[in-house]
């Protein structure tokens, strides 16, 4: 089975651009998270969906959005982008049946902005 | 979320076995706890979790105090492919509902030849 995967794997944004990710989960997971992580530190949540619903939102600004689809991909939008957006953005997906909660990771999306 | 504290460092021969503690004093009895590792930028990768028992599988074993303030990962025989950031995470439990993982600042192991 195909892992998480993500696109794409690289991208040069200029400040002020808008920019969407996108990520496409593990098949039957329903549960679909981003993080994302700045050069040197451990990655850091940014939202989680489920079965579409927001079920959870990290301390981002409104910048930051996100949606799930009804196959359970989903995108992470950002506008309006800082410098300090540059980093690894990554997508997690979870089977969430009782006994099995846990995450895996897709490879990120690597976002420079200039 | 309980918060973790783990070695920022840890060196390991080749061959030899890899044992990365984790402190979680404040962990809650429904709280399990999970860990990560990070390959040089490449998305995190999930290795084992436990509640209080501990916990074997193919990649390592997860040893939990009886006390459950604290665990160490065991990596019974060390690659160099094993070079990584390990996380340790204390996330809730339960049926559904909103789980995220908090993430430290890890542990680098570092595996020589």
């Amino acid at each position: 089975d195909a892992g998480v995967t993500q696109s794409p794997t690289h991208l040069i944004k200029t400040r002020g651009q808008h920019v969407t990710l996108r990520c496409s989960p593990i098949s039957g997971h329903k549960s679909v998270s981003w993080y994302q992580q700045v050069l040197g530190q451990g990655p850091q949540f940014i939202f989680q969906y489920y079965e579409k619903e927001e079920r959870g939102r990290g301390n981002f600004p409104d910048r930051f959005s996100a949606r799930q689809f009804p196959n359970y991909s989903s995108e992470l939008n950002v506008n309006a982008l800082l410098l300090g957006d540059s980093a690894l953005y990554l997508c997690a997906s979870s089977l969430e049946l009782a006994g099995s909660y846990e995450q895996y990771f897709g490879p990120g999306t690597r976002l420079t902005v200039t | 979320d309980a918060k973790t504290t783990q070695p920022p460092s840890m060196d390991c021969a080749e061959g030899r076995a890899a044992n990365l503690p984790c402190n979680h004093s404040t962990i809650s009895g429904n709280e399990y706890v999970y860990w990560y590792r990070q390959i040089h930028s490449q998305g995190p990768q999930y290795i084992i979790h436990g509640l209080k028992n501990n916990e074997t599988n193919e990649m390592a074993s997860l040893i939990i105090t009886e006390d459950r303030k604290s665990s160490t990962l065991i990596l019974p025989h060390a690659t160099l492919r094993d070079t990584a950031v390990y996380y340790c995470i204390v996330r809730g439990g339960g049926i559904g509902g909103f789980q995220k993982l908090v993430f430290g600042t890890g542990t680098r192991l570092l595996v020589s030849p």
